[in-house]
């Protein structure tokens, strides 16, 4: 089975620039995950949904960013206008919440804004 | 609320060396412990798991006892290897049917030959 895909890997875009990011959970999981990850604050989650909606986005830091789950198989993170402070390896992750709770982590986008 | 944590890294070992990573733990609830792996330039990918107190979960030579009496869950290799070299996440299920975990902040393992 695949994994968690992630695209695109590598982003590099000036500031000001919109910048999104994709997601296609594993099949059958029906919770997915974002999480950003920089050296100084460490793995942070962004937000999450469960079965398409939204749970929680208090960790979305600020209205420039805005994610989306159209469907059970795709969902995108949005940063408009970006910042090179929002530098970072972005993950998503996976999950049945009713099972065994382990989430399945994308290999990641790695986001350079200039 | 629940949290997560981990021993400060980095730890630097030489090969065949012993390994602990201490992970203690808060939770209202009765989670599930994790033990994920973060190779450089990869995701983190889970190492083991355990659902309930006194499990022990174990995968490529790790392992680690879910005690609750402690609110532990440490992180064992009895030798490690260069390529164990990578940052290790302990984690927990939060509270509820959520599917949300939360994590510590991460151990850096360097393995030296």
């Amino acid at each position: 089975d695949a994994g968690v895909i992630q695209s695109p890997r590598h982003e590099v875009t000036e500031m000001g620039q919109e910048v999104t990011l994709r997601c296609k959970p594993i099949s059958g999981h029906n919770s997915l995950f974002w999480y950003r990850q920089t050296m100084m604050r460490g793995l942070e989650l962004l937000i999450y949904f469960n079965n398409n909606v939204p749970i929680d986005d208090s960790g979305m830091p600020e209205d420039r960013f805005s994610a989306k789950m159209p469907n059970a198989s795709f969902s995108t993170l949005k940063i408009q206008p970006s910042e090179p402070r929002d530098s970072a390896v972005y993950f998503c992750a996976s999950t049945t919440p009713e099972g065994s709770k382990t989430q399945y982590f994308g290999p990641g986008t790695r986001l350079l804004v200039l | 609320g629940d949290s997560v944590t981990q021993m400060e890294g980095p730890v630097t070992l030489s090969e065949e060396a012993f390994l602990t990573i201490n992970c203690t733990y808060t939770a209202t609830g009765y989670p599930s412990l994790f033990w994920y792996v973060q190779y450089p330039g990869e995701g983190l990918q889970l190492l083991l798991k355990a659902t309930k107190a006194d499990d022990k979960g174990s995968n490529k030579g790790f392992e680690a006892t879910y005690r609750k009496e402690t609110t532990s869950f440490h992180l064992e290799k009895g030798s490690v290897q260069v390529s164990d070299s990578a940052v290790y996440f302990c984690a927990l299920s939060e509270t509820g049917n959520t599917g949300k975990l939360i994590f510590g902040q991460g151990t850096t393992l360097q393995v030296k030959p």
